[in-house]
Formats: structure tokens, sequence, C-alpha cells
């Protein structure tokens, strides 16, 4: 069983550039998010998607773009890079909230 | 709107000693509360979860926490730390009608031979 499964492991961007960041699960959940961590900020939601083509905003949308055509993939598109968003981000899944949400190793992204 | 207060970003003990992290919260509906643990340049892993059932929840690795309605608090314990505890910690609530999961800032859990 391979969870959540995320894309490159590590990417350098230059400013201006643009990137999708996939995420893959293989457990059929229907809830699927992307979060950022950045030193002292914990984790922050980016956005959200509570099944195949329905995507909602988090708290730090700005500068991403989602869509969810089926429920095993959420990408994470970024539409012209900023020195802002080198982070780490992760994709994280869940069935249920009672089961609590799977997480992915993450992306560490970074632009110069 | 919710949301997690870690009291702490650094804890530092001693091996053998007990681990104490501590997470205050503030929802307007019932809430769900996790830990999660992250180990060094690892993603996530779920340590406990609360979901209105026993207000005392052991988790995995000796781990406990115990959900305070009155004080809005969901603190972790263990009661001798290991060497192998040492990561970085994340309380996180939900609210039941939703499935957006806020974090707090994170605890580093340091310990000491």
């Amino acid at each position: 069983n391979a969870g959540v499964t995320q894309t490159p492991k590590f990417q350098v961007l230059k400013t201006g550039q643009s990137m999708t960041l996939q995420c893959a699960q293989d457990m059929n959940h229907e809830y699927m998010s992307w979060y950022r961590q950045d030193p002292g900020m914990g984790l922050r939601l980016i956005h959200y998607s509570v099944g195949a083509g329905i995507t909602d905003q988090g708290e730090v949308p700005n500068g991403y773009n989602v869509s969810r055509s089926t429920t095993e993939d959420f990408p994470l598109r970024l539409l012209s890079a900023a020195p802002s968003q080198t982070s780490v981000y992760f994709c994280a899944s869940s069935s249920n909230q009672l089961y609590g949400y799977t997480f992915g190793s993450g992306t560490r992204l970074t632009v110069v | 709107a919710q949301s997690v207060t870690q009291l702490g970003s650094h804890v530092s003990v001693s091996e053998g000693a007990l681990v104490l992290l501590r997470c205050n919260y503030s929802s307007s509906v019932p809430p769900y509360l996790f830990w999660y643990v992250q180990y060094p340049n690892q993603g996530l892993q779920l340590l406990l979860k609360y979901t209105s059932a026993a207000t005392l929840v052991k988790g995995i690795n000796g781990f406990e926490a115990e959900f305070k309605k009155s004080e809005t608090s969901f603190h972790l314990t263990k009661p001798s730390a290991h060497m192998s505890d040492a990561a970085e910690y994340f309380c996180a609530v939900s609210e039941n009608s939703n499935y957006k999961l806020t974090f707090g800032k994170g605890t580093l859990l340091t310990v000491n031979p």
C-alpha cells in the first residue's frame, strides 16, 4: 500500500517559472489537501478538496491553483513562482475525520 | 474559527524524564483534536486523536493526551522520555462539521542523555 505519494521530492525553480507538484493516493480517500510548512509557522492549508470536481481555498491560496479530476490525484500548480513560495509542501488525505489524515513525505521547493 | 496554540516552541528534557507538550485550542463547535510527530526530513505521522469518545487518549510510542473541555486543552504526555522521541510535535484541530485541519506552530522536543 503506497499511501500518499508526492513528486518530486526536491525542486529548484527560478522566479517566474511555473510547475506542478504531484500528489496521488491509493486509499480511495475523498478528502485531500495541500499544506505548506515554514519554520516557526507550523503547517498552513493552501487548498483542499472534498471529492472529485470539488475544491476550495484554505488559509494561504494566493499564487496556487488546484484541480481534482479523479479521486486519486490532487496536483498543486504554482502559476508564477516567487521566493516567498520557498517552502516544504505536504499533501494529505482522509476518508473520515475519525481516522485522521495520512500525509505524504513532502516536496522541498526552493525558488531563486 | 478554529485555532491552536502550542505553548513553548522548544522543550528540552532528560532521558527518562516526563514529557509534557502543551496545546490549547479554540473551536466554536465540538472539536476533533490530533497530535502529529515529525522526524527530521520526514512527513507527519499521527500519534493520537480525540474524536469525542474517551477523554484520555492513548497513542503510539507510549504517548497519551487528555481532552479537558473546561480548559480547552489537549496536552501530550509521556512518563519517560527516550532518545528516539526527539522530533517536532504538532497539535491540530478540526471541527466535526468540516475536514479542514488547523495546526499549531509546533514544539521541538530535545531529549538529552
